[in-house]
Formats: C-alpha cells, sequence, structure tokens
C-alpha cells in the first residue's frame, strides 16, 4: 500500500523568497512520485514526477524536488516564488506499473507581494 | 476541446436522487479515470477504464455507484440514491495508453456535487 503526507495546509511565502513544499511517503514497494498543481478554476496539473531515473527531478516553472529514500522524501522546491505560482500542491505517489495513483491532502500556496 | 471535459460543472440535488456525470476525454486517450475529491482532501481513486472495461473499480465506495464508458471514448459516472455525504468534487482525467508508466494523467475541473 501506498500513501503520502503533506503536514500543514497552507504555507505563504513572499515574492522572491524560496519555495519549500514538504513531502513524505510511505509504499511497500518502489515508488512513482508525483508532484500535481492546481491554478484557480483549473484542472490538476503535473508539474513534475520522478520514476525511478535521476533522483533530482526538474519540473515545468523552474520547480525541482528531490526522491530522497533515506528520508522517505520528495520536498517541493523553488529558488524564488512568483506570484503566479498561487496554487495548490500535491503530492501523489503510486507502486510501479500501478494505475492508482494516491494524493496527499494537499498544500495551498499564497505568495505575497 | 483540447482538454478534459466535464459536465455539469455543479450538481446540486436532494438525498434519494439519481446523478449522472459525464466526461469526455482527450481525443485518442484510451486510459480514463475518475478521482473523488471531498473538502480539504486529495482526489481519491474510484475507477480506472482502458478502453471500453472498467479495468480497476477498487476504489468505488458501495454499489450505488457506477461508471461505465460504452464505446472508449466519453463515460458516465452513475451515483444512485444519493447520500449526503456523496457531496464532493468529482474528477475525471485520461492518459494516452497508460498512467502506470508515465504518471502523467490529464485532469478536467470536475464537477462538483452536492447533496441536501
Amino acid at each position: 500500500a501506498q500513501s503520502v503526507t503533506q503536514l500543514g495546509s497552507h504555507v505563504s511565502v513572499s515574492e522572491g523568497a524560496l519555495v519549500l513544499l514538504r513531502c513524505n511517503y510511505s509504499s511497500s514497494v518502489p515508488p512513482y512520485l508525483f508532484w500535481y498543481v492546481q491554478y484557480p478554476n483549473q484542472g490538476l496539473q503535473l508539474l513534475l514526477k520522478y520514476t525511478s531515473a535521476a533522483t533530482l527531478v526538474k519540473g515545468i516553472n523552474g520547480f525541482e524536488a528531490e526522491f530522497k529514500k533515506s528520508e522517505t522524501s520528495f520536498h517541493l522546491t523553488k529558488p524564488s516564488a512568483h506570484m503566479s505560482d498561487a496554487a495548490e500542491y500535491f503530492c501523489a505517489v503510486s507502486g510501479r506499473r500501478s494505475e492508482k495513483l494516491v494524493f496527499g491532502k494537499g498544500m495551498k500556496l499564497t505568495v505575497n507581494p | 476541446g483540447a482538454g478534459v471535459s466535464q459536465t455539469p460543472s455543479n450538481k446540486v440535488t436532494e438525498k434519494g436522487k439519481y446523478v449522472e456525470l459525464r466526461c469526455d476525454p482527450i481525443s485518442g486517450h484510451t486510459a480514463l479515470y475518475w478521482y473523488r475529491q471531498s473538502l480539504g482532501q486529495g482526489p481519491e481513486f474510484l475507477i480506472y477504464f482502458q478502453g471500453t472495461g472498467a479495468a480497476d473499480d477498487s476504489g468505488l465506495p458501495n454499489d450505488r455507484f457506477f461508471a461505465v464508458r460504452p464505446e472508449g471514448s466519453v463515460s458516465t459516472l452513475k451515483i444512485q440514491r444519493t447520500e449526503r455525504g456523496d457531496s464532493a468534487v468529482y474528477l475525471c482525467a485520461s492518459s494516452l495508453n497508460s498512467a502506470a508508466n508515465t504518471g502523467e494523467l490529464f485532469f478536467g475541473e470536475g464537477s462538483r456535487l452536492t447533496v441536501l
């Protein structure tokens, strides 16, 4: 079975500041890990994914995440927040060859001017 | 259209009524998924179709929920004898072949169901 934990529900940063959104996973098999983003009034969109190639994964809009097996983590970072990054971010896990994504509860990111 | 389309965007119904939610996936996508998102929660898997057949319906909460995809394109999620606990946003997603390796699902904006 797989699960992910996103502690907290809301984070607020200043424009230009570092964005760090935490995700810890639990998986009985080698996992695939994902970050999805939901902008206001839009559907969920894939931001980046880890599928057992490089442990540092780069995604769209300057985001990246690092798979750390020893810490069972897949935290999402961006060096400098932009106003347009305000959205809700979901971490998700699946087992390899599984069609079922298991999502965390999500983290709402607010970017202050 | 270019994306996944879901109708209606909002549905308000009374307890005990029957509801249908429709999903029109991206053209050519053979895989289709339904997820449910309750308030304050992440999306929760309901069912996965590959073509016309339901390959995994393990997420359907009970036998009041049923989904079909008769021609391998449009899908309908059907909920019988709705209960207040069914209130949620129902999300549909599609994938070109299979999300198992790519993980890339293309989501619609969802159908918000409110059961009074």
